[in-house]
């Protein structure tokens, strides 16, 4: 596709329950970064993939969180037994080869009710 | 520990004033450096780059200096316009053995008319 694609754009979830954050990279980009944003607040990083090496999960906050990807293409993002404090937009990146520029989606606004 | 920090967390200032932001970081072994844009509900952008051998560079009315001795760059925007108003973060890559996008908290700025 043209550009990093996520989906949903938007989701309401009840607390306790679980989640699925989607995210398209760009063909071809064989590194791909997931990072939450709270309001107002700086860009926290999750996890990091990078072709077919282990991937970078420091920036998971709890086990309640993982993150596949497939090969270089699609990943999700699995929140388990969502949480108020869960609530935030969840931004996904990738980008060519690793250290190059990278291009974000939009994002998903998750709001934990 | 790889860290990225930004001054200040907030700037206000008028249409057509220029104003600074800041960098500094202890990441190491460094590989780049990246500013990026973040208007209001929308990924971030990149604006520049900077590598090791680079001082300054331009991009219209965005300069970004580097000094890898000291660890800081800053952002320079000239003739403010009310579309500068969005979030701005130092993005720096580590070349160390696994590279990864660590992210600064951003400088919010707000242009007034």
């Amino acid at each position: 596709g043209a550009g990093v694609s996520q989906s949903p754009s938007n989701k309401v979830t009840e607390k306790g329950k679980d989640v699925e954050l989607r995210c398209d990279p760009i063909s071809g980009h064989t590194a791909l970064y997931w990072y939450r944003q709270s309001l107002g607040q700086g860009l926290e990083f999750l996890i990091y993939f990078q072709g077919n090496s282990a991937p970078d999960k420091s920036g998971l906050p709890s086990d309640r969180f993982s993150a596949e990807r497939t090969g270089e293409s699609v990943s999700t993002l699995t929140i388990q037994r969502t949480q108020q404090e869960d609530s935030a937009v969840y931004l996904c990146a990738s980008s060519l080869i690793s250290g190059a520029e990278a291009f974000f989606g939009q994002g998903t606004r998750l709001t934990v009710v | 520990k790889n860290q990225v920090e930004q001054s200040p967390q907030s700037l206000i200032i008028l249409e057509g004033k220029n104003c600074t932001l800041q960098c500094n970081y202890t990441v190491s072994p460094f590989s780049n450096l990246r500013w990026y844009k973040q208007d209001t509900g929308r990924g971030p952008v990149s604006l520049t780059i900077m590598t090791f051998s680079e001082n300054t560079k331009s991009n219209g009315r965005y300069t970004a200096t580097l000094d890898a001795d000291t660890k800081q760059s800053s952002l320079h925007i000239t003739a403010s316009q009310l579309s500068d108003s969005a979030s701005y973060i130092c993005v720096v890559t580590s070349s160390g053995g696994y590279n990864k996008l660590i992210f600064g908290a951003g400088t919010r700025l707000a242009v007034h008319p």
